[in-house]
């Protein structure tokens, strides 16, 4: 398996912009989580679906913040308009979801994201 | 979740052991210890996690106190590649728990 894939690997965009960001979780796996990374705040679990309906979105910063998972094989995390405190590092990752293998997490790559 | 302590940062040499310390004083009989680790630039990366019992897998080992207030993790002969941050989470397993990721011990490994 080739792993959680994330794209792009990086993004620059201008504030009020609409970003997504893109998920593949890996075959088989039926929770899927996606992350934020900044400096100031660590990281920091956003939202989280199992078997491609979401759990808790309590993480999500605001209404300009959207993820879905049309499938059990993609999920996107949409942000609009984009501001340029929305400049981070966001991981997704999937786990199999039963007992302690639940937090077994394996992230992907990160999606590098840089709003102007 | 119970709360874990860590250093802030730890150094040892090439090929030598490195044992990473965390506090968790306040754990819960079912909570769990999982280690996390993150090369620079790169996403989170599970190695290890344990109930009680020492554990050991192709990457390190987890040791556990008898009373679980503390826990080790040993990678045995530390490489380059091993710099890192290493978390120490303490956590119930299952659906609706989440992974908390503290500030973590920055590992170096020198030549």
């Amino acid at each position: 398996d080739a792993g959680v894939i994330q794209s792009p690997r990086h993004e620059v965009t201008e504030m009020g912009q609409e970003v997504t960001l893109r998920c593949k979780p890996i075959s088989g796996h039926d929770y899927l989580f996606w992350y934020r990374q900044t400096m100031m705040r660590g990281l920091e679990l956003l939202i989280y679906f199992n078997n491609n309906v979401p759990i808790d979105d309590s993480g999500m910063p605001e209404d300009r913040f959207s993820a879905k998972m049309p499938n059990a094989s993609f999920s996107t995390l949409k942000i609009q308009p984009s501001e340029p405190r929305d400049s981070a590092v966001y991981f997704c990752a999937s786990s199999l979801g039963y007992g302690p293998a639940y937090n077994e997490q394996f992230f992907g790559p990160g999606t590098r994201l840089t709003v102007l | 979740d119970a709360k874990t302590t860590q250093p802030t940062s730890m150094d040892c040499a090439e090929g030598r052991a490195a044992n990473l310390p965390c506090n968790h004083s306040t754990i819960s009989g079912n909570e769990y210890v999982y280690w996390y680790r993150q090369i620079h630039s790169q996403g989170p990366q599970y190695i290890i996690h344990g109930l009680k019992n020492n554990e050991t897998n192709e990457m390190a080992s987890l040791i556990i106190t008898e009373d679980r207030k503390s826990s080790t993790l040993i990678l045995p002969h530390a490489t380059l590649r091993d710099t890192a941050v290493y978390y120490c989470i303490v956590i119930f397993t299952g659906a609706n728990s989440k992974l908390t990721f503290g500030k973590g011990i920055t590992l170096s490994v020198r030549p």
